[in-house]
């Protein structure tokens, strides 16, 4: 079946960097776009960006551009979403999710079971 | 930036119709999708596209688009369906989430 499984929790200092890994089964990896999101305790989820898996193309939310950065393996399937400059602000679950289709129009069908990152001095 | 607003909370009995709506300037123009998000668990994508349900997703669950709001309707409320709905749109290639409405069923 289908199925993104996601890297493990993670505790970092402010000024850290973390890097959280997507590895997708169960389809062709270079198919499908994959997005990433933040979800803040118990807040909504803010889109951060997308990588195609086929050209390692990104597209980032504004807010997150210059500290975001998005990759891909696709010889193990894998995509990667690196956070710099971390604050407490960033203390969130981290959710991988493939695009169902055309990025901009189709949603996020499959998503992994979410990365906690812990930002803390 | 662009928004998208939804009410914080939406009450309905169980068998009856819900009602969650999503609004934006000019909405109607871009695709909307929604998410559940039950306690504990990922997203999960129900309606995409304005109107289309992914597979798996039972009929009860329709989506509209139209003018400045998206709408999610759910016939025949189950309480299984107790839990948190996002609407998203795309922006210029940039996805837009709102910021949740949490379904009750009581």
């Amino acid at each position: 079946q289908v199925q993104l499984v996601q890297s493990g929790a993670e505790v970092k200092k402010p000024g850290a960097s973390v890097k959280v890994s997507c590895k997708a089964s169960g389809y062709t990896f270079s198919d499908h776009y994959m997005h990433w999101v933040r979800q803040a305790p118990g807040q909504g989820p803010e889109w951060m960006g997308w990588v195609n898996p086929k050209s390692g193309g990104t597209v980032y939310a504004h807010k997150f551009q210059g500290r975001v950065t998005m990759t891909r393996d696709t010889s193990i399937s894998t995509a990667y979403m690196e956070l710099s400059s971390l604050t407490s602000d960033d203390t969130a679950l981290f959710y991988c999710a493939r695009a169902g289709g055309d990025p901009g129009t189709f949603g996020m069908d499959v998503w992994g079971q979410g990365t906690t990152v812990t930002v803390s001095s | 930036s662009y928004e998208l607003t939804q009410p914080p909370s939406v009450s309905v009995s169980p068998g009856q119709t819900a009602s969650i709506t999503c609004s934006g300037e000019g909405l109607g123009d871009k695709y909307v999708c929604w998410y559940h998000q039950k306690a504990g668990q990922s997203p999960a994508l129900v309606i995409y596209q304005d109107n289309k349900r992914p597979s798996g997703i039972p009929e009860r669950f329709s989506g509209s688009n139209s003018g400045n709001t998206a709408t999610l309707t759910i016939s025949g409320t189950q309480a299984m369906d107790e839990a948190d709905y996002y609407c998203q749109a795309w922006d210029s290639s940039h996805a837009v989430f709102g910021g949740g409405t949490k379904l009750t069923v009581l």
